[in-house]
């Protein structure tokens, strides 16, 4: 069975402090990994989608890298603004349409 | 843009009603999905549907159905809505057109409280 950790499950930075969130994920055959981003009350919002091994995308003050484990999503000289729940997801070889995602990381960012 | 929006950002209703969640997409998507978000537990898989009429079971189906008449349009209804149901209701839609191309798209979610 498909399945994805996220970590930590809350990170708290100050303002400018860089960090970065970990997604683990078990599937057989990955066909894609995805990042969202999740404002309380709100649907999440798509970021990026990583499909191989070494793989690197990038959005303003967001990167995101994928090995063949985990993925990581970078966040450099984060604003109040990024302060959001983000969620991680993954598509496996069975070629069903659905993700699977995991729990989120809480990220709060203090001015 | 992508455009998925839900009939209700808010709805509260009694145990034993019948409920109707509804999802409308504008970008021609094959695929739909209902999901539904609770804390410490992620979003999990109710029903998803890859073309009109058609509809498969996700993680968690037990005590919902769905309707896909039209493809821009997926409902989700609760036959006699529970208490163990109040949570936060997602709608998304993808294209499988495109290889590679399956990231899906978000409503703004229906908060529903069943008392």
């Amino acid at each position: 069975e498909d399945q994805v950790t996220q970590s930590p499950e809350a990170l708290r930075l100050q303002e400018g402090e860089s960090s970065s969130l970990n997604c683990s994920y078990t599937v057989s055959g990955l066909r894609g990994l995805f990042w969202y981003r999740q404002d309380p009350g709100k649907g999440p919002e798509f970021l990026f989608t990583l499909y191989s091994a070494g793989e690197e995308k990038e959005k303003e003050r967001l990167k995101a890298t994928l090995t063949k484990k985990e993925s990581f999503l970078h966040i450099t000289a984060p604003k109040p603004e990024d302060s959001a729940t983000y969620l991680c997801a993954v598509r496996d070889q069975t070629g069903a349409n659905n993700l699977f995602f995991g729990t989120g990381t809480r990220l709060t960012v203090i001015p | 843009d992508v455009k998925v929006t839900q009939s209700s950002r808010y709805l509260v209703k009694r145990t034993g009603e019948k409920v109707f969640l509804e999802c409308v997409q504008d970008m021609d998507h094959e695929n739909m999905f209902w999901y539904r978000q609770d804390p410490g537990l992620g979003l999990r898989l109710i029903y998803f549907s890859y073309d009109v009429k058609m509809k498969e079971k996700g993680d968690i189906p037990e005590g919902y159905s769905v309707s896909r008449e039209k493809k821009e349009r997926f409902s989700l209804i609760l036959e006699s809505a529970s208490t163990n149901q109040t949570s936060m209701y997602l709608c998304a839609s993808s294209s499988s057109r495109r290889l590679g191309d399956y990231e899906q798209y978000f409503g703004p979610g229906t908060r529903l409280t069943v008392t």
